[in-house]
């Protein structure tokens, strides 16, 4: 079974553009999450999806967006980037059968540099 | 709001020592996973513990959940170089988002 996939893997923009980062998650697998993860701040939560809605949102600016597909695919989006945004940005897909979600598996990240 | 913590922060030792990293929380967790990450990638699940008590082992590593299922704690026996990496716990509860301790970043030589 193909695991969590991330594209693109590594991105650099300019401060002001926007952003658009694809996940697809393991096959079957209905939840997705979003991380952010700096070396000062570690691993942060974004957001989660489930059949197409967000379930759980973390505490970010409302410049981070996302949306999922019919498909489960997830993508999030960042606009008005600013420095601080230059993270690892990092997708997990999870099983979440009958409503317990046990385990994450992790995609191998977006590398965003933001100048 | 729920946090976890872990220490030590930062570990080196040299190949073929044990350690022990731990994992701690005030708030009661269904699941805990152990993750590895290395430099650039994603983290790579190791072992999710679901009963308090709980003892699982994946070859050199043991992985313990507090009886209370707050705490947890991974030993590592024999270390070997590619053991390095950052460890992170990571606790869930039905139906919120996974809540992920700070790392202990081990670094272990050859």
């Amino acid at each position: 079974k193909a695991g969590v996939t991330q594209t693109p893997r590594y991105l650099i923009k300019t401060r002001g553009q926007q952003v658009t980062l694809s996940c697809s998650p393991i096959s079957g697998h209905r939840s997705v999450s979003w991380y952010q993860q700096t070396p000062g701040q570690g691993l942060q939560f974004l957001f989660e999806y489930f059949s197409e809605t967000q379930r759980n949102k973390g505490n970010f600016p409302g410049r981070f967006s996302g949306r999922q597909f019919s498909n489960s695919r997830s993508e999030m989006n960042v606009s008005t980037l600013e420095l601080g945004d230059s993270a690892l940005y990092l997708c997990a897909s999870s099983l979440d059968a009958a409503g317990k979600s046990y385990e994450q598996y992790f995609g191998p990240g977006t590398r965003l540099t933001v100048t | 709001t729920q946090l976890l913590e872990q220490s030590p922060q930062f570990l080196s030792i040299q190949e073929g020592e044990n350690l022990t990293v731990y994992c701690n929380s005030s708030s009661v967790f269904s699941s805990l996973q152990w993750y590895r990450q290395e430099p650039g990638e994603g983290p790579v699940l190791l072992v999710t513990v679901v009963t308090g008590g709980e003892v699982k082992k994946l070859k050199r590593l043991t992985f313990q959940f507090g009886d209370a299922r707050k705490d947890s704690s991974l030993h590592i026996t024999a270390a070997q170089p590619g053991d390095t990496g950052l460890y992170l716990c990571a606790g869930a509860n039905y139906g919120q988002n996974f809540v992920f301790g700070p790392g202990t970043r081990l670094s272990v030589l050859p």
